[in-house]
């Protein structure tokens, strides 16, 4: 079975610039969460859906970033305008219900 | 908030030495705690999990430990090989109820097994 798909891999982008992240959970799993990871540090929650509703988006900065969850499967977590603080690894999660975690491989995100 | 320290940020071993890794948390209601593994240019991935309602948990080489009282919680990795080199995260979910939505974490250990 596929696991948590996200893309692009990589991402270099001018600041100002806006930039786009997908993911594609497991399927079957209703609740997906967008975390950042900052070089050296542990993973923070930005935003965790249940099926298509964001039920926590208290960390997420809604004055540059917006995410979605159509249809309760895929989401995109888009930045615009980008800023030299925003490089950092954006790692997609998904679980059934609060089980276990599974995380994609993340998307490198480079601001210059 | 929650908040969560981890020590050491790294930590050099002989393969077969073991290793420890120790974290603290500040909220007394919190009662989840995962361990993630995360090597390089992958996410993290659970290894093992506690509750608060049990003080050591066991899996072939890995053990956690757990002291609600101190608010101390330990990664133990005996016989340790090449593979798991890695860092390695704690966490604790944040308030009751054992959800791991609201997990806060620490901010990693750098483990390197020497063969």
């Amino acid at each position: 079975e596929a696991g948590v798909v996200q893309s692009p891999r990589y991402k270099i982008i001018e600041k100002k610039q806006p930039v786009a992240f997908w993911c594609n959970p497991i399927s079957g799993h209703n609740t997906l969460y967008w975390y950042r990871q900052n070089l050296g540090q542990g993973p923070e929650l930005l935003i965790r859906y249940e099926n298509e509703e964001a039920v926590d988006d208290s960390q997420l900065p809604k004055d540059r970033f917006s995410a979605e969850r159509l249809k309760g499967v895929d989401s995109t977590l888009k930045i615009q305008p980008a800023e030299l603080g925003d490089s950092a690894v954006y790692l997609c999660a998904s679980s059934l219900g609060f089980g276990e975690l599974f995380f994609g491989s993340g998307t490198q995100l480079s601001v210059l | 908030g929650e908040n969560v320290e981890q020590h050491p940020s790294t930590l050099s071993v002989q393969e077969g030495d073991s290793a420890v890794i120790k974290c603290t948390y500040s909220d007394s209601a919190s009662n989840y705690f995962p361990w993630y593994k995360q090597e390089l240019g992958k996410g993290p991935q659970l290894i093992i999990d506690i509750r608060s309602n049990v003080g050591e948990k066991k899996d072939q080489r890995i053990a956690v430990t757990l002291n609600k009282t101190a608010k101390h919680f330990s990664l133990h990795i005996t016989e340790t090989q090449p593979e798991d080199s890695a860092v390695y995260f704690c966490a604790a979910s944040e308030g009751s109820g054992g959800s791991n939505y609201k997990l806060t974490f620490g901010k990693g250990t750098l483990l390197t097994v020497n063969p």
